[in-house]
């Protein structure tokens, strides 16, 4: 069946440093994917999404590409920010149900 | 924007209570979400809704049931809450018809203890 598999955490970063988070997905048909965000006490936030092969998605300096040939969908940012510590959760739907990656946290240290 | 608003940030009843979580969606979307989201278990999806008075079962439906009697509302009961459903709930809407790809639109959850 359709899955997102996403790197575990917590990861740990200095202010400025880069960020990549891994997700990779297994879908039947022709999935959408989004990353979305959850900052403490707070609900999921759609933070970005593709819908075909080779989209960028982008948004408040995070981007991910989807990559049909490698299945994967990396969300990365140059230069993080405190601000940016958050849970961050990978996602997919082929249109039937939507699949969550159980979520990385983040932790950005000045 | 989007605004998908939860009756009760936070929630505490006590085990053998009926429980009523209510969500409400201002964007006329046609299908909405029930998950509960329990540390290192992710997000479950408990019951969706693809229109009014339609609902179907997620992955764990059991002691649970909804109601959607308008589009904009979708109601999460616990018949005779446990302590194992102390959890944050998490509603969410999207739109388009029953099978959409269209990225899904979350409150900001209620995280519910059952004493």
């Amino acid at each position: 069946g359709d899955s997102v598999t996403q790197m575990e955490g917590p990861v740990t970063l200095s202010e400025e440093a880069f960020l990549t988070i891994n997700c990779t997905y297994t879908a039947t048909g022709y999935p959408s994917l989004f990353w979305y965000v959850q900052y403490p006490g707070e609900g999921l936030q759609l933070l970005l999404k593709a819908t075909k092969a080779d989209d960028k998605g982008s948004n408040k300096g995070f981007e991910a590409t989807y990559r049909k040939e490698t299945t994967s969908f990396h969300l990365e940012k140059g230069s993080v920010q405190v601000s940016d510590s958050a849970v961050y959760f990978c996602a997919l739907t082929t249109g039937n149900q939507f699949y969550f990656g159980t979520g990385t946290s983040l932790t950005v240290i000045p | 924007d989007v605004k998908v608003t939860q009756s009760s940030r936070y929630l505490v009843k006590r085990t053998g209570e009926k429980v009523f979580l209510e969500c409400v969606q201002d964007m006329d979307h046609e299908n909405m979400f029930w998950y509960r989201q329990d540390p290192g278990l992710g997000l479950r999806l408990i019951y969706f809704s693809y229109d009014v008075k339609m609902k179907e079962k997620g992955d764990i439906p059991e002691g649970y049931s909804v109601s959607r009697e308008k589009k904009e509302r979708f109601s999460l009961i616990l018949e005779s809450a446990s302590t194992n459903q102390t959890s944050m709930y998490l509603c969410a809407s999207s739109s388009g018809r029953k099978y959409s790809n269209q990225p899904q639109h979350f409150g900001d959850g209620t995280r519910l203890s059952i004493l």
